[in-house]
C-alpha cells in the first residue's frame, strides 16, 4: 500500500531557528513530490521535485528529494512567525492523477 | 490570491437537503480534483477529473455526486448527507508538466460544511 509519513507531527521553535521537515514515503513507481504549506484555509504550494539531489530553494526555504532512500526534507531558516503552519507533502505515483498525502507537520513559531 | 474559486465559503444543511459546491478555474487546467479535509487532518481524494470525464472515484458514497459541465467548472451535488460528511471540501487543479503526467495541484479556498 502506497504510504507518505512525515516527521515530526508538530515543532515549536523561536523566531531566528531553522527546522528541518520530514517527508519519508513507499509509493509504486514514483513520479513527484510536492511540498504545500497550509494556514487556516487552502493548502499554498511550496515546491516540487521529481528528481533526485537537485534543491528547490525560495527564499528562506529550501526542500531536496532523495529518490534512492525515499525522503524528502523541507528545510527554513530564520524562521517567522508567519511561518506557522501544517506543512503537507504529498507524493504521486505515475501513470495517475493521485496524490497521496501525508499527515503533515504542525510548526509553530514563537516570537 | 488562489486562481481556483470555490462557493459557497461556508454551508450548513440538514441531512435531508440538496445543495452543490462549486468550483471554477480559468488556468486552462484539464484535470480538477475535489478533496475531503477533516479537521487535524491531511486532504483525502474523494474525484479526479480529467477532460471533463471521471477518472478517478475513491469510492465515494453516493450521496456525494460530481459533476464536471466544462473544463472549467466543478460541481459537487449534495444529498442525504450524514453528520460525519462534515467538513472542509477542497477543490483543485493541475495541469501537465514538463517531463511528468501532471504539475502541481493548485488549491481553492475550500467550503466549509456543516451537516446538521
Amino acid at each position: 500500500e502506497d504510504k507518505v509519513v512525515q516527521s515530526p507531527l508538530s515543532l515549536v521553535v523561536h523566531e531566528g531557528d531553522t527546522v528541518t521537515l520530514n517527508c519519508s514515503y513507499e509509493v509504486t513507481n514514483f513520479r513527484s513530490l510536492l511540498w504545500y504549506k497550509q494556514e487556516k484555509k487552502a493548502p499554498t504550494f511550496l515546491f516540487m521535485l521529481t528528481s533526485s539531489g537537485i534543491e528547490k530553494k525560495s527564499g528562506r526555504l529550501s526542500s531536496i528529494l532523495d529518490k534512492k532512500e525515499l525522503f524528502s526534507i523541507l528545510n527554513i531558516t530564520a524562521t517567522q512567525t508567519g511561518d506557522s503552519a501544517i506543512y503537507l507533502c504529498a507524493v504521486g505515483p505515475s501513470g495517475t492523477y493521485k496524490y497521496i498525502f501525508g499527515t503533515g507537520t504542525r510548526l509553530k513559531v514563537l516570537a | 490570491d488562489t486562481e481556483v474559486t470555490q462557493t459557497p465559503k461556508h454551508l450548513v444543511m440538514g441531512m435531508t437537503n440538496k445543495k452543490s459546491l462549486k468550483c471554477e478555474q480559468h488556468m486552462g487546467h484539464r484535470a480538477m480534483y475535489w478533496y475531503k479535509q477533516k479537521a487535524k487532518k491531511p486532504p483525502e481524494l474523494m474525484f479526479v477529473y480529467s477532460y471533463e470525464k471521471l477518472s478517478i472515484n475513491e469510492s465515494v458514497p453516493s450521496r456525494f455526486s460530481p459533476e464536471c459541465p466544462n473544463s472549467s467548472l466543478l460541481n459537487l451535488h449534495l444529498h442525504a448527507l450524514q453528520p460525519e460528511d462534515s467538513a472542509l471540501y477542497l477543490c483543485a487543479s493541475s495541469h501537465r508538466a514538463a517531463g511528468v503526467r501532471t504539475g502541481e495541484l493548485f488549491f481553492g479556498e475550500g467550503s466549509r460544511l456543516t451537516v446538521l
